[in-house]
């Protein structure tokens, strides 16, 4: 089974401007989570979506946004891109479930590399 | 969720035990803990996760103490492909918001 992708791999962008990232989970998959990873903070959760609904939220600005599509696949966006917004932005899909097993693995991707100029 | 606390580095010597320790002094009785390890420049990967028996699988072993306080990570036998960064996670059942913390380092050495 084709494991979670990421595209684009790598961009480079200035500040001010706005990108869009995207994921597609595994087949089967329902629920798509984003991490931002950078060395001085670490991975850190971004948002996750289940059904095209946002279900969680991490401690983001609004520049941070997502959305989940009937196939399960999502995008990520950033507007006004700042500096500090380079980073290696990692997607993780799972099947999803909140109750029954007791847990839903996740899967990443290999990430998208972000760089603010 | 609660939080983890896990040394910054530790070593081993390919072929030893790698001992991988992990505090979560304030777990509540739904979590459970959960291990991801991070290969340079790649995602991370899912390696196990227990409640409050031990658990073991193709990858590792998880000792879970019995106040649940605090866990352990057993890799049996270290390669030198197990050096990764290695997160201890603590999250509900149907959690999906997971807190990575700062993880353990691990350099596995020839």
């Amino acid at each position: 089974k084709a494991g979670v992708t990421q595209t684009p791999r790598y961009l480079i962008k200035t500040r001010g401007q706005q990108v869009t990232l995207s994921c597609s989970p595994i087949s089967g998959h329902r629920s798509v989570s984003w991490y931002q990873q950078t060395p001085g903070q670490g991975l850190q959760f971004l948002f996750e979506y289940f059904s095209e609904t946002q279900r969680n939220k991490g401690n983001f600005p609004g520049r941070f946004s997502g959305r989940q599509f009937s196939n399960s696949r999502s995008e990520m966006n950033v507007s006004t891109l700042e500096l500090g917004d380079s980073a290696l932005y990692l997607c993780a899909s799972s099947l999803g479930r909140k109750s029954g097993d007791n847990y839903n693995e996740q899967f990443f991707g290999p990430g998208t590399r972000l760089t603010v100029l | 969720d609660a939080k983890t606390t896990q040394p910054p580095s530790m070593d081993c010597a390919e072929g030893r035990a790698a001992n991988l320790p992990c505090n979560h002094s304030t777990i509540s009785g739904n979590e459970y803990v959960y291990w991801y390890r991070q290969i340079h420049s790649q995602g991370p990967q899912y390696i196990i996760h227990g409640l409050k028996n031990n658990e073991t699988n193709e990858m590792a072993s998880l000792i879970i103490t019995e106040d649940r306080k605090s866990s352990t990570l057993i890799l049996p036998h270290a390669t030198l492909r197990d050096t990764a960064v290695y997160y201890c996670i603590v999250l509900k059942t149907g959690g999906f918001k997971t807190i990575f913390g700062a993880g353990t380092r691990l350099f596995v050495k020839a």
